[in-house]
């Protein structure tokens, strides 16, 4: 996990309800992703900020949104129009030439 | 289209025994190849890299092999031990233009240890 921490590590969200994931690291990478797991799956790229104040959408960006204010937070906002959030939510940071990325320990969101 | 495949999907193997997974990818050109382990519930951990002109790569009871013509890795687990119980996920990472989004993920292959 290195310098990287994800809060909550678990969260149980009403239906209706927007909730945010928390994404911090110290390692002084400027690449940061967001990734969801799925039981049996593999991880799927939700958004990815190359710089701060930049981000883009990655393979099934809609229902979620994200900010990058600082170089070291990231978080990930899961809105009402994600039709079925509940999984396991990866926050990563990469190394320039993006050629290896860290993962933080998760969290696991529920939807009620 | 770019893909990374892993083989088998699950595993189970008795606690001291060997096994092998296998990663197949479509990726090119090619870059590296990294394993990951990620423990239930946890963030995935690299074990190891691969580079296109490494054959073999150890760490510890975990040995990776790699074959760029055939565009096929393995990673075998020697002496198997209870926390090897995993799920073990291959990623390729294509040459060329360094991008932020470029990694190839396979599913992963679940392991369990069993005593």
């Amino acid at each position: 996990d290195g310098g990287i921490t994800q809060s909550p590590k678990y969260l149980f969200r009403k239906e209706g309800q927007n909730v945010t994931l928390s994404c911090e690291q110290n390692l002084n990478h400027d690449a940061m992703y967001w990734y969801r797991q799925d039981p049996g799956q593999g991880l799927r790229l939700i958004y990815y900020s190359q710089i701060v104040n930049d981000f883009q959408k990655g393979d099934i960006a809609e229902g979620y949104s994200v900010s990058r204010e600082k170089k070291e937070s990231f978080p990930l906002t899961v809105t009402s129009a994600q039709k079925n959030p509940t999984a396991f939510y990866l926050c990563a940071t990469g190394t320039s030439g993006y050629n290896e990325q860290f993962f933080g320990p998760g969290t696991r969101l529920t939807v009620l | 289209k770019n893909q990374v495949e892993q083989s088998p999907q699950s595993l189970i193997i008795l606690e001291g025994k060997n096994c092998t997974l296998q990663c197949n990818y479509t990726v090119s050109p090619f870059s590296n190849l990294r394993w990951y382990k990620q423990d239930t519930g946890r963030g995935p951990v690299s074990l190891t890299i691969m580079t296109f002109s490494e054959n073999t790569k150890s760490n510890g009871r975990y040995t990776a092999t790699l074959d760029a013509d055939t565009k096929q890795s393995s990673l075998h687990i020697t002496a198997s031990q209870l926390s090897d119980s995993a799920s073990y996920i291959c990623v390729v990472s294509p040459r060329g233009t360094p991008r932020a989004n470029n990694l190839f993920f396979g599913t992963g292959t679940r392991l369990t240890v069993i005593p």
